[in-house]
């Protein structure tokens, strides 16, 4: 079983729309959450930690919900520019790597 | 430099040959990660140095891959014998301590024909 599954998509929304992404995890003994942004034939990057309290950035919101081990991405407004790939990321308590989901691909259509 | 700066960016070789990557991480971050990603798949982990030594190499698919971070600084991939399944492009990442956010290179796209 994978460490970390997202639906891969494609989304492909409207300008303006609002668009939700989820990533469940399996191990329990997470302790590090975030979302990365990759570009087509770019490295990833951070797009934001997720905090268990859910935190917020401009046009997006992030939750964690422990219980059930999934973490969200809302984007609201979204722009022509958001169009690309989230990865969903865990480090697991312990363990020094990284785990990635396969990534969810977002296309903002004009 | 400002960030993660990995060479060669692309690279070709003929299968059964040596190949190494180079990944220069950021300045003071300790935690050095090389991941792999193949086309539509997230990046899957190679191996993790915190400083000089490789802390979990777990991720390394068979002994014809190597690396090291000798200095505690810039870090090598060695892959040794090529094979076509090797082509990806692997990605190199620092952080300044093991669980904070990574930092990663543009990465090296290697093509075994």
């Amino acid at each position: 079983r994978k460490e970390v599954e997202q639906d891969p998509g494609p989304f492909n929304v409207p300008e303006g729309a609002t668009v939700a992404f989820n990533c469940t995890y399996s191990n329990s003994a997470s302790q590090s959450f975030f979302w990365y942004r990759q570009d087509c034939r770019k490295e990833p990057k951070l797009l934001m930690s997720v905090y268990s309290s859910g935190n917020e950035d401009g046009r997006f919101t992030a939750q964690l919900n422990r219980a059930s081990q999934y973490i969200s991405l809302l984007i609201r407004d979204s722009k022509l520019s958001d169009s690309a790939t989230y990865l969903c990321v865990v480090n697991i308590g312990g363990r020094h790597q990284f785990y990635f989901g396969t990534g969810t691909s977002l296309t903002v259509i004009p | 430099g400002a960030g993660v700066s990995q060479t060669p960016s692309n690279k070709v070789t003929e299968k059964g040959k040596y190949v190494e990557l180079r990944c220069d991480p950021i300045s003071g971050h300790t935690a050095l990660y090389w991941y792999r990603q193949s086309l539509g798949q997230g990046p899957e982990f190679l191996i993790y140095f915190q400083g000089t030594g490789a802390a979990d190499d777990s991720g390394l698919p068979n002994d014809r891959f190597f690396a090291v971070r000798p200095e505690g600084s810039v870090s090598t991939l060695k892959i040794q014998r090529t094979e076509r399944g090797d082509s990806a492009v692997y990605l190199c990442a620092s952080s300044p301590y093991g669980v904070a956010e990574a930092f990663f290179g543009q990465g090296t796209r290697l093509t075994v024909v």
